[in-house]
């Protein structure tokens, strides 16, 4: 298995398009995690998702954000309309019944 | 409310130093902790975890309940630790929650 693989590893983007970050989680894995990390606040859960159900979405910044998982094996997370503050690295992870959280390579994300 | 503290942005030791890296956490109820590394141009993965007991790469961290602290240790640290480490905090896998990561740079 590749482990956890999201896309694009990287995406510049102008303020107020829209963007879609692609998270493919290890197959056989329940639970699925969407995480954001900047040098100010470091690793922020955004939301989790358990048997594709969107189980906490507490720490999603607002409106802009959403988060889905139509299947076991793709989570998208969409920001619309984008601003420069949400530059930053997006991760996402999964994990198989309260096991270990395995991550992805993240998608470093720019605002201008 | 869960609360991750690691104080130390970086850390910068020399090759055979002892490495401590802090980390004090707030919660109400029985904590797990774990402490989760990301080496450069790699993706985030787990250390340890405190249930387990272990020692990882030499690594070691003891949960201290009385002084809410979980600090990961290592006697003679190596430049291939150099990293970005971060403690967590969760129940389970679930919600976990970090903190704002040391890098730690072990120079030679």
């Amino acid at each position: 298995d590749a482990g956890v693989i999201q896309s694009p590893r990287h995406e510049v983007t102008e303020m107020g398009q829209e963007v879609t970050l692609r998270c493919k989680p290890i197959s056989g894995h329940n639970s699925l995690f969407w995480y954001r990390q900047t040098m100010m606040r470091g690793l922020e859960l955004l939301i989790y998702f358990n048997n594709n159900v969107p189980i906490d979405d507490s720490g999603m910044p607002e409106d802009r954000f959403s988060a889905k998982m139509p299947n076991a094996s793709f989570s998208t997370l969409k920001i619309q309309p984008s601003e420069p503050r949400d530059s930053a690295v997006y991760f996402c992870a999964s994990s198989l019944h309260n096991t270990e959280a395995f991550f992805g390579q993240g998608t470093r994300l720019t605002v201008v | 409310a869960q609360r991750v503290t690691q104080p130390e942005k970086l850390l910068s030791v020399f090759k055979g130093a002892p490495v401590e890296l802090k980390c004090n956490y707030s919660y109400s109820g029985s904590p797990e902790l774990f402490w989760y590394v990301q080496y450069s141009r790699q993706r985030l993965q787990l250390l340890l975890r405190h249930i387990s007991r272990e020692s990882i790469k030499g690594f070691t961290a003891d949960l201290n309940k009385g002084e809410t602290s979980f600090h990961l240790k290592k006697p003679f640290a190596q430049e291939e630790d150099s990293a970005m480490y971060y403690c967590a905090l969760g129940q389970g896998f679930q919600k976990l929650v970090f903190g704002t990561g040391t890098r730690l740079l072990v120079s030679p």
